[in-house]
């Protein structure tokens, strides 16, 4: 079975904090993704990766970057959180372009 | 700009009725539609993937339909159960991977 895991299922953060989501996947898949879901937007991608060291922005990328310097790892990053990043932010990952995407268990991040 | 709908928003209906839950989107140009399950607080699970050359698939008491040309899926849960209620999500692939997903149908099955 495809593992897909985040590090954290809640964070509490300040607003203006540096925030790491952490997402590894263990099935060697060439693509991972992040998006995160809000009641009434639904999930809104927001980065994706097609291989190590490589990124493509998503719908909404303001606010966020990310890292992917190993194949099963990828990061998403909040320079300077603030208070309308609080989601539940979802990281998946898939073998190939369109293939079937596997989800993580979701970080519920809370800015103050 | 691609655009999922899934209706109705929310369902509820009692144990063993058979039941459809509809998703159309606007561009007919998608590589594959997917349909996922999400319980309260969790992440998705993937149930069914069609390819756009594909017209069904099938699993378990799980059947969705693909009518690409007119930009509708179906997805038909035989002999509901309690453990069916959740948020059923369409979604839409292009060729590079990123899904468009609907808002989502909330199912309630009661006993």
């Amino acid at each position: 079975d495809v593992k897909v895991t985040q590090s954290s299922r809640y964070l509490v953060k300040r607003t203006g904090e540096k925030v790491f989501l952490e997402c590894v996947q263990d099935m060697d898949h060439e693509n991972m993704f992040w998006y995160r879901q809000d009641p009434g937007l639904g999930l809104r991608l927001i980065y994706f990766s097609y291989d190590v060291k490589m990124k493509e922005k998503g719908d909404i990328p303001e606010g966020y970057s990310v890292s992917r310097e190993k194949k099963e790892r990828f990061s998403l990053i909040l320079e300077s959180a603030s208070t309308n990043q609080t989601s539940m932010y979802l990281c998946a990952s898939s073998l190939g372009g369109s293939d079937t995407q596997y989800f993580g268990p979701g970080t519920r991040l809370t800015v103050l | 700009k691609q655009e999922v709908t899934q209706i109705p928003a929310a369902l509820s209906v009692p144990e063993g009725e058979n039941l459809v839950l509809n998703c159309s989107f606007t561009d007919s140009a998608i590589y594959n539609l997917q349909w996922f399950r999400q319980d309260p607080g969790k992440g998705l699970t993937s149930l069914l993937l069609i390819q756009s050359s594909q017209r069904e698939q099938t699993s378990g008491r799980l059947n969705a339909s693909l009518d690409k040309s007119s930009g509708r899926s179906t997805l038909y849960i035989a002999a509901s159960q309690p453990g069916d209620s959740a948020t059923y999500l369409c979604a839409v692939a292009g060729n590079t991977g990123k899904l468009i997903f609907g808002q989502g149908t909330t199912l309630q099955v009661k006993p």
